[in-house]
């Protein structure tokens, strides 16, 4: 079956500029995470989505991120103004049903390259 | 603050080798999570076990809940094992991620 998938794949912009990220999860996944990684580093967590309403947002850096899953499929990452700081992979991830204990396995899209020029 | 620390940094191995990577943690969690990275990107999730261990062809995941510590181990490793291993704590639905162990098997 399908897995995860993300577009675009490569996403170059010019400092400034305003850029959207889809996520498009397994099919009946509930829970969607975004997730950003640096150049050697692990990623880490922005924000995770359960159905339509953000769970945890408390990984987004600051007010430019904002992100969007209105029919609790297909979400959208927003970056208004991008810096060059923000250059990363960024990684959608969807699971089933975590219930109130979490833990269910994550399955993640290849990702979304952003470089802010 | 949850922290998530993984040694070593970088291994390198020989084929047929075993291979143990750590992970220690500092929160409680609901269950701990070890992944894999290949260069390109794609992450694939290896094991989520929140007591004991787990087995998986040549892969075993253990983890010590009071020690707050997990390993990786890879029995008579082999070249297509290069990868990113990455541990994860799954804390209130989130993960929480190491900075990834960067295996090389040379043949």
């Amino acid at each position: 079956g399908a897995g995860v998938s993300q577009t675009p794949s490569n996403k170059v912009t010019e400092k400034g500029k305003y850029v959207e990220l889809r996520c498009d999860p397994i099919s009946g996944h509930t829970a969607l995470y975004w997730y950003r990684q640096s150049l050697g580093q692990g990623p880490e967590f922005l924000i995770y989505f359960q159905g339509t309403g953000a769970a945890d947002d408390s990984g987004l850096p600051n007010d430019r991120f904002f992100a969007v899953r209105p029919e609790g499929s297909v979400s959208t990452l927003k970056i208004q103004r991008t810096e060059r700081g923000d250059s990363a992979v960024y990684l959608c991830a969807s699971s089933l049903n975590p219930g109130r204990e979490g833990a269910d396995t994550q399955y993640f899209g290849p990702g979304t390259r952003l470089t802010v020029l | 603050k949850n922290e998530v620390e993984q040694s070593p940094q970088n291994l390198t191995a020989q084929e047929g080798e075993f291979i143990t990577i750590n992970c220690s943690y500092s929160v409680g969690i609901s269950a701990l999570h070890w992944l894999q990275q290949h260069p390109g990107g794609g992450i694939v999730s290896l094991f989520m076990l929140s007591s004991g261990k787990k087995k998986h062809g040549r892969l075993i995941a253990t983890i010590n809940i009071q020690e707050k510590h997990s390993s990786l181990h890879i029995t008579a490793s082999h070249p297509r094992d290069s990868a990113v291993y990455i541990c994860a704590d799954e804390y209130g639905n989130k993960l929480v991620f190491g900075a990834g162990t960067i295996l090389r098997v040379k043949s």
